[in-house]
């Protein structure tokens, strides 16, 4: 059964505290691996997309991997502003190009 | 935000009254795809579409049909709505030129008391 899990489910940091979100996938054939940013009250927001083991992506604060179980969302440093709830998500490898979500990691950064 | 709305953005209705929620999109993509939301399950697909009058099945389809007469207009009805189906449901579609990237809709959060 294709499969996504993300942990911590919630962490909290003091601002300026790195950290890293762990995102682990089984899945039959994967197409790439999502990851999302989420406030309260709204849609999820693109961050990244990986398609392949090795690859990284980085934004700001946020740097993306990938090998070919897990992704990894390191945040460097972060700030009040980054906390939100970050989604990971798989696409699969058939003509349908949907996705599979992990149920999230929330995170809350401290002054 | 791939030009994506949703409406209603908020409803609150009665057990067994059906329901239906729109999402209009103005990318002119083939695909359309409809989630829900819930505490502790991430979003989970209802329905998804790749074509005018062309839709499958997601993992959680049971209680919701979905209809598309157009390519901008994704519909998602229940036809007759349980407190189970109270949730936030997302519309998304992929970013103009690619299939993979998805961005989704404010969402519709759905009550059924």
């Amino acid at each position: 059964e294709d499969q996504v899990t993300q942990s911590p489910e919630a962490l909290r940091l003091q601002e300026g505290e790195s950290s890293s979100l762990n995102c682990s996938y089984t899945v039959s054939g994967l197409r790439g691996l999502f990851w999302y940013r989420q406030d309260p009250g709204k849609g999820p927001e693109f961050l990244f997309t990986l398609y392949s083991a090795g690859e990284e992506k980085e934004k700001e604060r946020l740097k993306a991997t990938l090998t070919k179980k897990e992704s990894f969302l390191h945040i460097t440093a972060p700030k009040p502003e980054d906390s939100a709830t970050y989604l990971c998500a798989v696409q699969l490898g058939d003509s349908s190009y949907k996705l599979i979500f992990g149920s999230g990691t929330r995170l809350l950064v401290r002054p | 935000d791939a030009g994506i709305t949703q409406s209603p953005r908020h409803k609150v209705t009665e057990t067994g009254t059906p329901v239906t929620l729109r999402c209009h999109q103005t990318e002119n993509h083939r695909y359309m795809y409809w989630y829900r939301q819930d505490p502790g399950h991430g979003l989970r697909l209802i329905h998804y579409s790749y074509g005018v009058k062309d839709t499958d099945k997601g993992e959680v389809s049971d209680g919701y049909s979905v209809s598309r007469s157009k390519t901008e207009d994704f519909l998602l009805t229940l036809e007759s709505a349980t407190s189970s189906q109270t949730s936030v449901y997302f519309c998304a579609v992929p970013r103009a030129g690619s299939n993979n990237e998805q961005f989704f809709g404010p969402g519709t959060r759905l009550t059924v008391l």
